[in-house]
């Protein structure tokens, strides 16, 4: 089983909508993150976990909000959608013994 | 300036060849980096780590650092087609809190 999950892999949905996207891990790494990437831009930090009490905002957190329900859950949230949303989102996880951060496998998500 | 610099590419090699891909930051104090190879509509999978000046070397991967030039590399011996893809170098940047930072990759293509 994947160390680390992200739910759903593609999501199609209109401008406007609310949706939320979810990230769990069984690595037992207490800091989390979430990313976008778009073509030509690389991968551009939204928010970050250090702890369930600790978020913090990314270069690019506008538009968007996040919650760590749990060590091993953190999600994203777009709460109007808009088509230059459209990206693949990746979550990632490290632990406090390690700089490596890892990676789950993306979610596409388009706005129309 | 973008903090952590790669040419986009695409880099053309010859099955079997050496293949150098080469990074540079801009912060002087950074400590850690890392490099990442992504296949089309992936995420990021760790290659290799490197902290310290000099060579390290894992199988057909040697990670190279110059903290005085700010310079980062990875050669890739005996490239093989399945080494077709884009490759990410990230960075631990000083006053970055603990946040990767990303160049936008290098893409590979190793040819037959």
């Amino acid at each position: 089983d994947a160390d680390v999950t992200q739910t759903p892999r593609n999501r199609i949905t209109k401008t406007g909508k609310r949706i939320m996207l979810e990230c769990s891990q069984t690595k037992g790494h207490d800091r989390m993150y979430w990313y976008r990437q778009d073509p030509g831009l690389g991968l551009r930090l939204i928010y970050y976990s250090f702890d369930v009490k600790d978020i913090n905002k990314g270069e690019i957190s506008d538009g968007y909000s996040v919650s760590r329900q749990a060590q091993a859950k953190f999600s994203l949230s777009l709460e109007s959608a808009i088509p230059n949303q459209t990206a693949l989102y990746f979550c990632a996880t490290r632990g406090y013994k390690t700089d490596t951060q890892y990676f789950g496998p993306g979610t596409r998500l388009t706005v129309l | 300036q973008k903090e952590v610099e790669q040419n986009s590419g695409p880099l053309s090699v010859p099955e079997g060849a050496i293949a150098s891909l080469n990074c540079t930051y801009s912060d002087r104090g950074s400590q850690s980096f890392f490099w990442y190879r992504q296949y089309s509509g992936k995420s990021p999978e760790l290659i290799m780590f490197i902290y310290s000046n000099g060579d390290k070397e894992d199988g057909r991967f040697t990670a190279q650092l110059n903290k005085a030039s700010q310079y980062v590399s990875l050669l890739i011996r005996d490239s093989q087609p399945s080494d077709s893809a884009t490759y990410l170098c990230a960075g631990y940047l000083t006053g970055g809190g603990n946040k990767l930072t990303f160049g936008t990759g290098t893409q590979l293509k190793v040819e037959l």
